[in-house]
């Protein structure tokens, strides 16, 4: 396995305000995915980064939304815009390694909370 | 219809019992994994153990087995010998298909474990 981290851990926010999330692996990565998961819920896939191209959104989020940087193999940032209460939810980076197909890892995960 | 079902919102077992959660899947697909995670209070996902839908042979990783039925569609859970540090909710996930670049996951809505002392 590798080491996954995420910055912040945890975060209180004000409603409008923008946080941008983290994700660093000590390993070569092929895609990254970012899940959301809102209180009591389970995760729900927010997009795909690819390195060096534009990031596939699912169903219901958008771009403008939580815009997602890949600069490179190890590193992603999530952002979440203009936050309303409705954003309070963990959020997690989910790297693929490399090589590795019978596992899925996750970070340890962004605690938000939007008053 | 949903891809993963777990039908167990909530589950309470004895220490040092068995436990098995249960997990059926949906898909037309012939190439998928099925995958479990546990996830205690602290909010972080904990990959358990996966199963391909090649393998000839349930997976197995400790006191986590997994009972695989194919044409049933299920991927159950078992935990032996329960300990008070398993209590947890614990999810189980589906990939469709291998190629590169698909490896999102599914999840489904998860069963909450309560061990008892």
């Amino acid at each position: 396995s590798a080491v996954i981290s995420q910055k912040p851990s945890r975060d209180i926010c004000q409603r409008g305000t923008s946080l941008t999330i983290q994700c660093q692996v000590d390993s070569q990565v092929t895609m990254m995915f970012w899940y959301r998961q809102q209180p009591g819920q389970s995760l729900t896939l927010i997009a795909t980064a690819n390195q060096g191209s534009e990031a596939t959104y699912e169903s219901g989020f958008v771009i403008d939304k939580f815009p997602i940087s890949r600069p490179n193999l190890t590193f992603s940032t999530l952002t979440v815009s203009n936050m309303s209460p409705e954003d309070s939810s963990i959020y997690l980076c989910s790297p693929t390694l490399v090589p590795s197909y019978n596992e899925q890892f996750f970070g340890p995960g962004t605690r938000l909370t939007v008053l | 219809a949903q891809k993963i079902t777990q039908t167990q919102p909530g589950m309470f077992v004895q220490e040092k019992e068995a436990v098995t959660l249960d997990c059926t899947y949906d898909t037309s697909d012939p190439s998928y994994g099925l995958f479990w995670y546990k996830q205690p209070s602290s909010g972080e996902m904990i990959f358990l153990i996966y199963q391909g839908s090649y393998d000839q042979q349930n997976a197995t990783e400790g006191r986590y087995s997994l009972n695989f039925q194919k044409a049933r569609k299920s991927a159950n859970l078992v935990i032996s010998a329960s300990q008070l540090g398993d209590s947890a909710m614990y999810f189980c996930a589906m990939r469709e298909g291998v190629s590169f670049g698909n490896e999102k996951l599914t999840f489904g809505t998860g069963t909450r474990l309560t061990i008892i002392p």
